[in-house]
């Protein structure tokens, strides 16, 4: 089966950064999706990794480690709005569907 | 582009009831899933089709669940009869999916999910 951790919760102050980390350990790979969910609504689709590095949106930046199973999602300059549940999710070789972690709620505070 | 449309927002019902849950995936889409996401499991997969044929539904959790995709525009799930553990909330997604062993970017879009409730 596959395993993928991330933190139950974070609590940032408006305007500074933080960080989500992902590990998974999984039987294949074919790639690592972050997405964010307000409380309430459905997952929206933040970001897609399958090579090592980083990619970068704005003032979210998502990186992968294939070597370490390792992911990060970078939050910057914290809005109220992006208080919600962060969800990685990785996708196995030669599979169409994703597996979702836990999710991570991040609260963002004034 | 309307989205995953999926009706109705929310279910209440007795245990023991039929229930019905549908989705309209996007246009153009050949991969639709279904999940369930509590506070105690979260996002679980149920089942999910490519070109309107089942491919993997392992995490369906009993034979009291099941799906159809009778076309490419529309899939059911229906719990049949329906228990107070079901209450959860259902999500479709869909994907356009490359084809296998390609590299695959392609991210799910989800409904607004039913909130199903079972007395």
């Amino acid at each position: 089966g596959q395993n993928i951790d991330q933190p139950t919760e974070m609590t940032a102050t408006e305007g500074a950064i933080v960080q989500i980390n992902c590990t998974y350990q999984t039987s294949g790979f074919n790639g690592l999706f972050w997405y964010q969910q307000h409380a309430g609504e459905a997952p929206t689709f933040l970001s897609y990794n399958v090579l090592d590095g980083l990619e970068e949106k704005g003032r979210f930046s998502s990186f992968l480690s294939r070597s370490k199973g390792y992911s990060y999602l970078l939050l910057k300059e914290l809005q109220m709005k992006d208080s919600a549940s962060y969800l990685c999710a990785v996708r196995l070789t030669n599979d169409y569907k994703l597996s979702f972690g836990a999710g991570t709620t991040v609260t963002v505070r004034a | 582009d309307a989205g995953v449309i999926q009706s109705p927002r929310h279910e209440v019902t007795e245990m023991g009831q039929e229930v019905t849950l549908r989705c309209k995936p996007i246009s153009g889409h050949n991969s639709l899933f279904w999940y369930r996401q509590t506070m105690m499991r979260g996002l679980e997969l149920l089942i999910y089709f490519n070109n309107n044929v089942p491919i993997d539904d392992s995490g369906m959790p009993e034979d009291r669940f099941s799906a159809k995709m009778p076309n490419a525009s529309f899939s059911t799930l229906k719990i049949q009869p329906s228990e107070p553990r079901d209450s959860a909330v259902y999500f479709c997604a869909s994907s356009l999916a490359a084809l296998g062993g390609r590299l695959d970017n392609s991210p799910l879009h989800f409904g607004n999910g039913t909130r199903l409730t079972v007395t």
